[in-house]
């Protein structure tokens, strides 16, 4: 079984430009999760879905964070315009519906913004 | 206010269990606890998940007592392997379902 798919894997920009993160769950999983993971500390959920539906986006920061899930599978989370503290790992999971609870993750895209 | 308490670091030899607790107050009743393992330049990895009393598995075993205000990821006989950060999830129930990592503990194992 094929794991979720992240990318890129790295990425540098500059402060007030754009970026945008791709997720490719995995196949058959309903619920997908987008955290922020600033070094040192936990993950932070921004957003989850449920298919292509917002099931909780309350600590997405939605004046420069966006994410969408279009047909239900694939997801991007975008970031416009970059600060200096959007510096961290983004990590995209799943789960399925029968096991809820137990989320599979992605690599990661560590971002750094100058 | 939610919020979740796990020691920032544990020192252990090969071969020692380990004993790691996440303290969170005011968790969803209906929701389960989850713990995950998360090595360097990785994702988390689900290691088990409870709702009350004792779950084992074949890596780990977690202990939940009846008040639900805490929980504790025992690690049997602890290898190099296992040295990586261990982290709590939860959901708060804040009038919301709020999913909520634990700050992680590190774990250190040495020879």
């Amino acid at each position: 079984e094929a794991g979720v798919a992240q990318s890129p894997r790295y990425k540098i920009i500059e402060k007030r430009q754009s970026v945008a993160f791709w997720c490719n769950p995995i196949s058959g999983h309903a619920t997908l999760y987008w955290y922020q993971q600033i070094l040192g500390q936990g993950p932070k959920l921004l957003i989850q879905f449920q298919n292509n539906g917002v099931v909780d986006d309350s600590q997405l920061p939605k004046d420069r964070f966006s994410a969408e899930r279009l047909k239900g599978v694939d997801s991007t989370l975008k970031i416009q315009p970059a600060k200096l503290e959007d510096s961290a790992v983004y990590l995209c999971a799943s789960s399925g519906r029968d096991r809820a609870y137990e989320q599979y993750f992605g690599p990661g895209t560590r971002l750094t913004v100058t | 206010l939610a919020k979740t308490t796990q020691p920032i670091s544990m020192d252990s030899y090969e071969g020692q269990e380990v004993n790691i607790t996440c303290s969170h107050n005011n968790i969803a009743t209906n929701d389960y606890i989850t713990w995950y393992q998360q090595f360097p330049s990785q994702g988390p990895r689900f290691i088990i998940q409870g709702y009350k009393t004792k779950v084992k598995n074949e890596v780990a075993s977690l202990f939940i007592p009846a008040d639900r205000k805490s929980s504790t990821l025992s690690l049997p006989r602890v290898s190099l392997s296992d040295t990586a950060v261990y982290y709590c999830l939860v959901a708060f129930d804040t009038g919301r379902r709020a999913l909520t990592f634990g700050s992680g503990t590190r774990l250190q194992v040495q020879p």
